[in-house]
């Protein structure tokens, strides 16, 4: 079965890096979502994107982070500089979506970030 | 957001059915009921969904009330493997957003 990648699956790094997350979705797909998932918020949609054109950011901190779709088979998400708090586990998801679809979304297996 | 309200765990014995609650009762006219559930360590996984009428497919059954207030989730045979958190959603029509709640952590015990 075709699946969403997700790269790294584990990063860990000290406050102030920067952090770069990417993503692969399912090929053909034409909306790839990002989210955040801690123990104190759940999953939270931070944004998410139709045919590379982001659509939704509104779940987003503006200040430190940005997502961009360089080119269909690659998603990013970005966080500079990074802060303790934004140690969570970070999903993307794609799928082959339209307004009114009820087309499912596809998850990856996250990246599980911590910050120092 | 549309919401919903789950029990936060619920236990069952392999091989037996299991039946997963959730109550919408604000549901409007146009939202659908989604299901995904979320295995240790990985990212969820779609399903099942529905409008009105009871759907099934290969991984469950979906019982939709009458009055579309509340849904079940049934697993007909809980296997291990079914030990996640599942998570009930409304998706609002015309909107490709899902709003996850904290979902219902199922354990099956063999």
């Amino acid at each position: 079965d075709a699946r969403v990648t997700q790269t790294p699956r584990h990063k860990v790094t000290e406050m102030g890096q920067e952090v770069t997350m990417r993503c692969q979705p399912i090929l053909g797909h034409n909306t790839v979502f990002w989210y955040r998932q801690t123990m104190m918020q759940g999953l939270e949609l931070l944004a998410y994107f139709r045919n590379r054109a982001p659509l939704d950011d509104s779940g987003m901190p503006k200040d430190r982070f940005s997502a961009e779709m360089p080119d269909a088979t690659l998603a990013t998400l970005k966080i500079q500089p990074s802060e303790p708090r934004d140690s969570a586990v970070y999903f993307c998801a794609s799928g082959f979506l339209r307004q009114g679809s009820n087309q499912p979304q596809h998850f990856g297996d996250g990246t599980r970030l911590s910050i120092l | 957001d549309a919401k919903t309200t789950q029990p936060n765990s619920m236990e069952s014995n392999e091989e037996e059915p299991v039946h997963l609650p959730c109550n919408h009762s604000t549901i409007s006219g146009t939202d659908y009921i989604h299901w995904y559930r979320q295995l240790p360590s990985q990212g969820p996984e779609y399903v099942i969904h529905g409008l009105t009428s009871n759907v099934n497919n290969r991984m469950a059954s979906l019982a939709i009330a009458e009055d579309r207030k509340s849904s079940t989730l049934i697993l007909h045979r809980a296997t291990l493997r079914d030990a996640a958190v599942y998570y009930c959603i409304l998706r609002e029509g015309g909107s490709e957003k899902l709003v996850f709640g904290k979902g219902t952590k199922l354990t099956v015990n063999p």
